[in-house]
């Protein structure tokens, strides 16, 4: 059964400063991970999303990194701003057909960035 | 600009009543989905459904229903409530199967059972 952990549970860093968040998962025959950012009180916004067959994506100041064979994912913040503040999630998707999919969620990463 | 509309937003129930939690679409996707978020735990896949008419049981099916009447509709049904079914509840779509394209997610309904 795939299981999907994220270190740290939370982290709180000063404005500016670059971070890495990470994301492990034990079953590497994943179809694609990829990262969401939640706010409080509100959904999941997608933020990347990493086929099995890429090595990263990039979307503006977020880069996420994908190592299938270590089971392990990881998403770069350059300049980190208050605004970044949220938690972030991600997901490991196997088993991809024609109906679904196992789609299983970390427990995430709270970050703060203080200004 | 909709998206994803989840009704209602807040629900306190006591043990046994029963609810309907409502997710209304707009993007016209044909992939939708039903999870609860518990403290500590990522989202879990309650139910989904690829289509108009369809639903699936995803990983914690037991004691919910849903139903997919209207393809911009998905109802997730509690016939008798359980202390355990507190959580917050997400809607989610997809305009193909949630592997390959992102999801959209609801803002959530929080929901307590006494």
């Amino acid at each position: 059964k795939q299981e999907v952990t994220q270190i740290p549970a939370a982290l709180s860093v000063p404005e500016g400063e670059n971070l890495v968040l990470n994301c492990s998962f034990t079953d590497s025959a994943i179809y694609n991970l990829q990262w969401f950012r939640q706010d409080p009180g509100k959904g999941l916004t997608s933020l990347l999303l990493i086929q099995s067959s890429q090595r990263e994506q990039t979307s503006g100041r977020l880069n996420a990194s994908l190592d299938k064979s270590s089971g392990r994912s990881t998403l770069y913040i350059a300049a980190s701003q208050p605004g970044d503040s949220a938690t972030y999630l991600c997901a490991a998707v196997t088993g991809v057909d024609n109906y679904g999919q196992n789609f299983v969620f970390g427990p995430g990463t709270r970050l703060s960035v203080l200004p | 600009n909709a998206g994803v509309t989840q009704t209602p937003k807040f629900r306190v129930l006591k043990t046994g009543q029963s609810m309907t939690l409502l997710c209304a679409q707009d993007m016209n996707h044909e992939y939708m989905y039903w999870y609860r978020q518990d403290p500590g735990m990522g989202l879990r896949l309650i139910h989904y459904s690829v289509g108009e008419g369809t639903t699936a049981k995803g990983e914690v099916p037991d004691g919910y229903n849903v139903s997919r009447l209207k393809k911009q509709n998905f109802l997730l049904g509690l016939e008798s409530a359980a202390p355990s079914q507190t959580s917050v509840y997400f809607c989610a779509s997809s305009y193909s199967m949630a592997g390959r394209q992102p999801q959209h997610f609801g803002d959530g309904t929080r929901l307590s059972i006494l």
